[in-house]
Order: C-alpha cells, then structure tokens, then sequence
C-alpha cells in the first residue's frame, strides 16, 4: 500500500520568510514519481513539479526548490521570501505501480498562510 | 482556452435527488478521473478512464457511475444522493494511459451540497 504524509496541518509565517512544506511517502515500488500541488483559496488544484523516483536532483523554479531524498522517503518543498499570493493548501502526492498504478495517493495536506 | 472544465461549479440538491457533473478536456488526453476531496482537504481518487474504458475503480458506491462518451468527457453521474455525499469534485486528465508517469491536471471542481 502506499501512503504519503504531510504532517504539518498548518503553517503560518510572515511575508519574506523561508518556509519548508515537509513530505514523506512509503511505497513498495522501485519506480515511482512524486508530484506537488497547490490549491489556492480559489479551489483549483495547480500542479507545481513531477519527479521520478530515479533523479534525486534538486530542482529550483524561482523562489520554489525542491529536496527529494529516497534514503528518508522525503520529498520537502521550500518557498524563498514568501509572498502573500503563496497562502494556500499544498499536496504532495505519489504515483506508483502495481494496483496503484495509473492513481494519485495524496497526502494530507499543509494550509501554508503568509501574512503580510 | 480552459483546459479541464467543470459544470456545474456548484450544486445544491436534496437527499434522494440524482445529479450529474460534466467534465470536459481540450488537451488531447486519453486518461481522465474523479477525485472527492472531503470537509478535511482530504483527496481520493474514484475512477479512471482510458480512451472511454474504465480502468480504475476504487470502493465506491453503485451510486455513482462514470460515463464517458468519448476521450475528452468523463461525466460522474450520482444517484439517490446522500448527506455524506457533500463534497468537492474534482475531475483531471493526464496524456498517454494513466501511467505513473502521467501528470495529472485538474478542473476548476464542483461543490456538491446536499441538504
């Protein structure tokens, strides 16, 4: 079975500051991907980033970076000088194989509120 | 323009009532899913189609049926329709054939209340 955990509930921070939305997922498969996605207090669902389970790269995308360690199951997002515009629900998600296959599991779920 | 659309964005019914929920793509995709998201934020995938053919179905109740007349509709029909049914649908579809690879990209949702 597969699962994802985000335990962070909530987050809030002031405007300008660093925060890191933390992930960890357990599956059995040898060939996964990992996802983040964004919901603002619109609703959508945005997606943010993909990574497959054998590029254990970080990846940066402006004041966004990604952390993804397979040794700890862990899949961290940071965002640089936060922005009012980032307060939002962010999910991280896995898709794996077997009777996974082809589904998202999502975590719980972090509501990230930056004030200003 | 839009993507992965929805209708209706909301819908407020009474229990017992039967409902449907459009989705639509104009992305090409060949694989589309429900998801519920509950009161808690909480999302779940409900069913997949590939090219008009379910190929996930998760424990779900006969309640509710997919239909998908062709690759770039998956409509979510809902019958006699319960309290516990309240919640957000989302409807998202990824190219190729729903593999693990596939990133999924998803409508606006539908927030369905019922009284």
């Amino acid at each position: 079975a597969q699962k994802v955990t985000q335990a962070q509930t909530e987050i809030s921070v002031v405007e300008k500051e660093d925060v890191t939305l933390d992930c960890v997922y357990e599956t059995r498969d040898t060939t996964y991907y990992l996802f983040w996605y964004k919901q603002p207090p619109s609703g959508e669902l945005v997606f943010l980033i993909r990574r497959n389970s054998f590029d254990e790269q970080n990846e940066i995308s402006g004041r966004y970076s990604w952390n993804f360690q397979k040794s700890t199951s862990s899949f961290n997002f940071t965002i640089t000088a936060s922005q009012v515009v980032d307060s939002a629900v962010y999910f991280c998600a896995l898709s794996g194989g077997g009777t996974s296959y082809g589904k998202l599991t999502f975590g719980q779920g972090t509501i990230l509120t930056v004030h200003p | 323009d839009t993507a992965v659309s929805q209708t209706p964005k909301y819908l407020v019914t009474q229990m017992g009532n039967d409902k449907s929920i459009k989705c639509e793509q104009n992305l090409g995709h060949d694989t589309m899913y429900w998801y519920k998201q509950d009161s808690k934020k909480f999302l779940k995938i409900m069913f997949s189609y590939n090219n008009k053919e379910l190929i996930i179905n998760e424990t779900v109740p006969n309640r509710f049926s997919p239909k998908s007349p062709d690759k770039a509709h998956l409509n979510l029909h809902i019958n006699s329709l319960e309290l516990g049914d309240s919640a957000v649908y989302f409807c998202a579809s990824s190219p190729y054939t729903g593999g693990l690879t596939d990133t999924q990209y998803f409508g606006p949702g539908t927030r369905l209340t019922v009284l």
